[in-house]
Order: C-alpha cells, then structure tokens, then sequence
C-alpha cells in the first residue's frame, strides 16, 4: 500500500466550478502538507503549504488538513482554464523538503 | 522563473554516451535535489546534498553519478543509461529548515 494515495483523476469541470483535489495518507506522523501545481512540460510549483491541521486561504486556493483522517484537501474556488494542470500533493513529518512523500498527481482539465 | 535553472531542457542520448545535467539556483537555499518524474508514477527521490554534502542516496544505480561543487549548483553525470531511463529529471532546492522544494523546469531525458 502506497502511504500517499492520491485521487488519480483526470478531473475536466467547467469554467467556475469548485474544485476539490484530495489525498489519503497512512503515516500519522507527517506534519507538513504541500500542494503543487506542474503545467505540462514544467517543473512542479509550490501552490500552498500548510503545517498540521486547519485550513488555510490564499485567494481563489483553500487547503485543507485533517489529521485525524490523515485526509488533505484543495479547493479552487471560480476555477478558471489556467487553473488546468496536475495538482501534487506531498507531506513530509520535518522540515526537510528531502523527506517529502508525493502522490502521483491529479491531472485537472478546466473547460471555458 | 523559480530562481531554479536546469539546462539542457531536453536530451536524446544514445545507451554508450555520456552527458551531464546542470542546474544553477541563485535563491540562497543550501540543499538541493534530484528527483526523477516518470509517467503515471509519483516523484523519486534520487539524490540529497545539504550544505554540498551527499546525505541521502535512494538506492540508484551507479550510472547515475551526482555531483554538488557549491551550494548554488548541481550536476548529474549520466553514462550507459537505459531505455526505462528515460524520465523527466527535477532538480530542486530548499532553505534550511523548510520542508518545502521549489523545482526548475526538468530535463526532459531520452534514451535510445
């Protein structure tokens, strides 16, 4: 068993809808969340990160941490076409980027 | 741009050459990565070096031959690779003490 799943997708939504991008994990160790973004043919960019559990908001993106279900979220609110990439998300339990598990990726496609 | 430079972008080399990536961070990070990204897989861990010291080596073969001679670059020596190498290959790089990587844009690798 993979110790981060990650919903595999591919997702198409139309222009505007709310997005939901999710992982599953099984070390209840890990304290550190990321999400990445990856455009095709780009390297991996990092979209938000977050520490333990809560939500956290930056703009249109909310990402969300539930340790007690060791299940992640993200959010894009008012999905736009130049939202469409992979979505990574990745945990780690220090804060060494080295450690980092990543799930294999949801690829999401937004329609105008 | 993400502050991380890989050069070349792409790369067709035949399974008896020789070549070299190189990748050039100017965000004052001190340790720095390479990862490989295959298809419908999630990111490998290949090589770390913190404070251009090698600290963690998953366990990939030796024709994969890293090299760190500052903080601010990175190099990965290639010589009789395999078809199944072919990959995507990340450099990144993180500041002390973050678990967050911040990637440049990969070399797209082909062996043949």
């Amino acid at each position: 068993q993979k110790e981060v799943e990650q919903d595999p997708g591919p997702l198409s939504v139309p222009e505007g809808a709310i997005v939901s991008l999710n992982c599953t994990y099984s070390n209840s160790a890990f304290q550190y969340f990321m999400w990445y973004r990856q455009y095709s043919r780009k390297g991996p960019e990092l979209l938000m990160y977050t520490y333990s559990s809560g939500n956290k908001e930056d703009g249109r993106f909310t990402a969300q941490v539930d340790k007690s279900s060791k299940y992640i979220s993200l959010f894009i609110r008012d999905s736009q076409p130049s939202d469409s990439a992979t979505y990574l998300c990745a945990m780690t339990f220090n804060t060494n980027a080295g450690k980092s598990t990543f799930g294999d990726g949801t690829t999401l496609t937004v329609k105008p | 741009e993400t502050g991380v430079t890989q050069t070349p972008r792409h790369l067709v080399m035949g399974m008896t050459n020789k070549k070299s990536l190189k990748c050039e961070q100017h965000l004052g990070h001190n340790a720095m990565y390479w990862y490989k990204q295959s298809a419908k897989k999630p990111l490998e861990l290949m090589f770390v070096y913190s404070l251009e010291e090698r600290v963690e080596n998953n366990s990939v073969p030796s024709r994969f031959s890293p090299e760190c001679p500052n903080s601010s670059h990175l190099f990965l020596h290639l010589h009789t690779l395999q078809p199944e190498d072919s990959a995507l290959y990340l450099c990144a790089s993180s500041p002390q003490g973050r678990a967050e990587a911040f990637f440049g844009q990969g070399t797209r690798l082909t062996v043949v």
